[in-house]
């Protein structure tokens, strides 16, 4: 069964921590994003990768940084935590041509800044 | 990206078909329109997508309208595994999907 996986259910941290979330895909695609899911604003997206090495920023990508140094792993970096980061957090992944390809979604990581 | 209008809420009975509308009248010729659904505290899944022709497989159909303003998800025999926040989304050459507050479903027994 292809899959999407985070390497974390739910994480605690302090304020100020480096925090550093994990996701691998094993279907070989090209895209991955990373998303944020908070009640009542939705899924937003924070950063995508459409090849190693290679990132861009999505809608609210302030305070958060990616790293994709092989083509099956994703990481989304918190360079200083705060309370504000608090939220689930969605690794996601398409072939290259997306359009014509659903998401694979992990199920997620809940992150508390405390 | 298109813009999509959902209902907030339905109710549906166990067994039966839910026929989730979802309105997209700004769509343009070159954007799909997918459906993913969300089962709580789980990861968006995908469930189908299509440009212009109904389409079906093993989890729904969809249904696009002639002028593709329109559209609705067809879940033959709703489960109550179904009860899930389902959501409409118009896509172009953008990578990204952009997620509204989609539809929150409940099957009831």
């Amino acid at each position: 069964d292809v899959k999407v996986t985070q390497s974390s259910r739910y994480l605690v941290k302090r304020t100020g921590e480096k925090v550093f979330l994990e996701c691998v895909q094993d279907m070989d695609h090209e895209n991955m994003f990373w998303y944020r899911q908070d009640p009542g604003l939705g899924l937003r997206l924070i950063y995508f990768s459409y090849d190693v090495k290679m990132k861009e920023k999505g809608d609210i990508p302030e305070g958060y940084s990616v790293s994709r140094e092989k083509k099956e792993r994703f990481s989304l970096i918190l360079e200083s935590a705060s309370t504000n980061q608090t939220s689930m957090y969605l690794c996601a992944s398409s072939r290259s041509h997306g359009r014509l390809y659903g998401y694979t979604f992990g199920s997620g990581t809940r992150l508390t800044v405390v | 990206d298109a813009k999509t209008t959902q209902p907030t809420s339905m109710d549906c009975a166990e067994g039966r078909a839910a026929n989730l509308p979802c309105n997209h009248s700004t769509i343009s010729g070159n954007e799909y329109v997918y459906w993913y659904r969300q089962i709580h505290s789980q990861g968006p899944q995908y469930i189908i997508h299509g440009l212009k022709n109904n389409e079906t497989n093993e989890m729904a159909s969809l249904i696009i309208t002639e002028d593709r303003k329109s559209s609705t998800l067809i879940l033959p025999h709703a489960t109550l595994r179904d009860t899930a926040v389902y959501y409409c989304i118009v896509r172009g050459n953008d990578y990204k999907l952009s997620f509204g507050a989609g539809t929150t479903v409940t099957v009831r027994a």
